[in-house]
């Protein structure tokens, strides 16, 4: 089982360079979402979705964008990478409702902008 | 305003010994659910356990129990008979009805041979 892909797993970007982090799931899961791990700061919601075609905002989502065209799919755009990026991103998405939930996490992707 | 703390940066627990990692969380919501990762140093988030508002019993997944106590909005994480290979961060998250998810800045636990 796949689980939760992401790519790629390290990149380093110029200031300005615009790049699409990769997710991926195979389990069917409704819910996908978008983190950032700083240090010191665990981890905070970018994005997510609850279906294909429905995104919304997280605790962080300025500097980033997100569409869901399928179930699958869940890539996170950087239109115009700042230092301030710098951070390990990790994609996940959820089972359950209110009685029995967890979320699956990808491997994380570590992104350095100089 | 934080909506989840973790108020022990590092903790150290004696091999075979039971340990608590404290939660506090911040919500009006009704209906949300807490959790508990594990991050060891090869940085994988690693699921052990989860506990909805609505379940009057705490949860249990093996050596690790939540101790829920609503009206004291605290989610503890309880690890029993510790191992070495328990050594790794651990966070504490969220999610709120909105499906928004928010995560602790962690605990860093040690477990000593």
């Amino acid at each position: 089982n796949a689980g939760v892909t992401q790519t790629p797993k390290f990149q380093v970007l110029k200031t300005g360079q615009s790049m699409t982090l990769q997710c991926a799931q195979d389990m069917n899961h409704e819910y996908m979402s978008w983190y950032r791990q700083d240090p010191g700061m665990g981890l905070r919601l970018i994005h997510y979705s609850v279906g294909a075609g429905i995104t919304d905002q997280g605790e962080v989502p300025n500097g980033y964008n997100v569409s869901r065209s399928t179930t699958e799919d869940f890539p996170l755009r950087l239109l115009s990478a700042a230092p301030s990026q710098t951070s390990v991103y990790f994609c996940a998405s959820k089972i359950g409702g209110a009685t029995n939930e967890k979320l699956f996490f990808g491997s994380g992707t570590q992104l350095s902008v100089l | 305003a934080q909506k989840i703390t973790q108020t022990q940066p590092g903790m150290f627990v004696q091999e075979k010994e039971a340990v608590t990692l404290d939660c506090t969380y911040d919500t009006s919501d009704p209906s949300y659910g807490l959790f508990w990762y594990k991050q060891p140093s090869s940085g994988e988030m690693i699921f052990l356990i989860y506990q909805g508002s609505y379940d009057q019993q705490n949860a249990t997944e093996g050596r690790y129990s939540l101790n829920f106590q609503k009206a004291r909005k605290s989610a503890n994480l309880v690890i029993s008979a510790s191992q070495l290979g328990d050594s790794a961060m651990y966070f504490c998250a969220m999610r709120r009805a909105g499906n928004q998810f928010y995560f602790g800045t962690g605990t860093s636990l040690t477990v000593i041979p």
